[in-house]
């Protein structure tokens, strides 16, 4: 099945660094969606993007749905240890969902 | 409170036997779906069904079968058939077309 291109694939940061992930896509989408997954649970819905240029945040995360509909970022300010974990986006569109890759995250104290 | 329940989350068989796994969900949705996560890898998508009585091959199911007879219940059934069965399966559902997929807590399946 079709996947997104996601990147990074890992990151490794300190403490209090932020932290920038991405997806692209060739395909156009309707609906960007951001989850994380902690080690043997499923995953977390973090933010949902509707709109293209839609900038949305919640709490030390910030997500933008691309103007051309084929991308999205995440960014994580000011990580803490608790942010370790796999984060998955998504497209969507006409409710067919395509998930990426996914970037795992570790913080170091 | 509402939300998606997997049962068992830790699930042995011995090679060659079926096995089901359960999800029940309790938030109206009428779309439900099943993915397999191998380690270090992505979301691969098993069934779904988007109303009772109705569910479509996902891009991996072969080895597999569901059934939706209650809008709340969308058990998967792993075959003998299935090649490679030990995985991390999590079901999903949502409530309407474009909004975002929830996901169950998981059963992690091993076959020996």
């Amino acid at each position: 099945g079709q996947q997104l291109n996601q990147s990074p694939q890992s990151m490794f940061i300190q403490e209090g660094e932020d932290v920038s992930m991405n997806c692209t896509s060739s395909s156009i989408f309707n609906t960007w969606l951001w989850y994380k997954q902690d080690p043997g649970e499923g995953p977390v819905l973090l933010i949902a993007l509707y709109k293209a240029g839609e900038l949305t945040s919640n709490g030390r995360l910030t997500a933008q749905f691309g103007i051309t509909r084929k991308d999205s970022f995440l960014n994580i300010s000011a990580s803490i240890p608790s942010d370790v974990g796999i984060y998955f986006c998504a497209g969507q569109l006409s409710g067919k969902l395509i998930f990426g890759t996914g970037t795992r995250l570790q913080v170091f104290p | 409170d509402g939300g998606i329940t997997q049962s068992p989350k830790y699930l042995f068989r011995k090679e060659g036997q079926n096995v089901t796994l359960s999800c029940e969900q309790n938030l109206n949705h009428d779309a439900m779906y099943w993915y397999r996560q191998d380690p270090g890898q992505g979301l691969r998508l098993i069934y779904y069904s988007q109303i009772v009585n109705d569910f479509q091959k996902g891009d991996i199911a072969e080895g597999y079968s569901v059934s939706r007879e209650k809008k709340e219940s969308f058990p998967l059934t792993v075959t003998s058939a299935q090649k490679n069965p030990t995985a991390f399966y999590l079901c999903a559902s949502k409530g309407s077309l474009n909004s975002p997929l929830h996901f169950g807590n998981g059963t992690r399946l091993t076959v020996t």
